[in-house]
């Protein structure tokens, strides 16, 4: 089966641009979750769709962060104005059913705001 | 809060030698527990995880990791390296009964030298 997919790559931007990073979770999977790393630090937890719906937000950084998720099937998450601390690695992860038997990631987005 | 500790930023082993990275998450009453592999471009991949049960659990890769309830740790072990084990290393926890989450740790660094 196809994996999870994130696109860009690599996405580098100016200081108040906008960037919207996508995430096609595997084919199938309710459940779809946002995760950053920020340069050196843990990977810390965004938010969690449950087909369309928010599940948990908690950890969205602030109001310039918007997730949708239409349909159910693939996921934005929009940074509008970006700020330099903005910058990381967005990882997107799936998982079908239980979340306890573990998720399957996405190879990330490199996001970099200059 | 749920927390991971992973002391250890960066290790560097002979291939061949035996390999431990530690692991330690805060007081849970059931813990589920995780481990992730990140090599270069790659996104996190499941090496293995813990829900209950046998307390050393076998994973990909011939990895294995030992839960300790006594002292909240979750420490991976591989009996000889390989110099494809070279990568990033992040232990994690979630907690049944709260949030389809979990808290990464921090990484460890696996660098193999010849």
């Amino acid at each position: 089966e196809a994996g999870v997919t994130q696109f860009p790559s690599h996405s580098v931007i100016e200081k108040g641009q906008t960037v919207t990073l996508r995430c096609d979770p595997i084919s199938g999977h309710d459940n779809l979750y946002w995760y950053r790393r920020v340069m050196g630090k843990e990977i810390k937890f965004l938010l969690h769709f449950v087909k369309e719906s928010k599940q948990d937000e908690s950890g969205m950084p602030n109001n310039r962060f918007l997730a949708e998720r239409t349909g159910g099937t693939y996921s934005t998450l929009k940074v509008q104005p970006a700020e330099l601390e903005d910058s990381g690695v967005y990882f997107c992860a799936s998982s079908q059913g239980r979340w306890n038997y573990g998720y399957t990631f996405g190879s990330g987005t490199r996001l970099t705001v200059v | 809060a749920q927390s991971v500790t992973q002391p250890d930023i960066h290790i560097t082993v002979s291939e061949g030698a035996s390999l431990e990275l530690r692991c330690n998450y805060s007081y849970g009453a059931t813990p589920y527990l995780f481990w992730y592999v990140q090599s270069p471009g790659q996104g996190l991949q499941l090496l293995l995880k813990y829900f209950s049960g046998d307390t050393l659990v076998q994973g990909i890769k011939g990895f294995e990791a030992e839960f300790k309830r006594s002292q909240s740790s979750f420490n991976l072990r591989k009996p000889s390296v390989h110099w494809s084990d070279a990568a990033e290393y992040f232990c994690a926890v979630g907690y049944s009964g709260g949030y389809q989450k979990v808290t990464f740790g921090t990484g460890t660094k696996l660098q193999v030298i010849p």
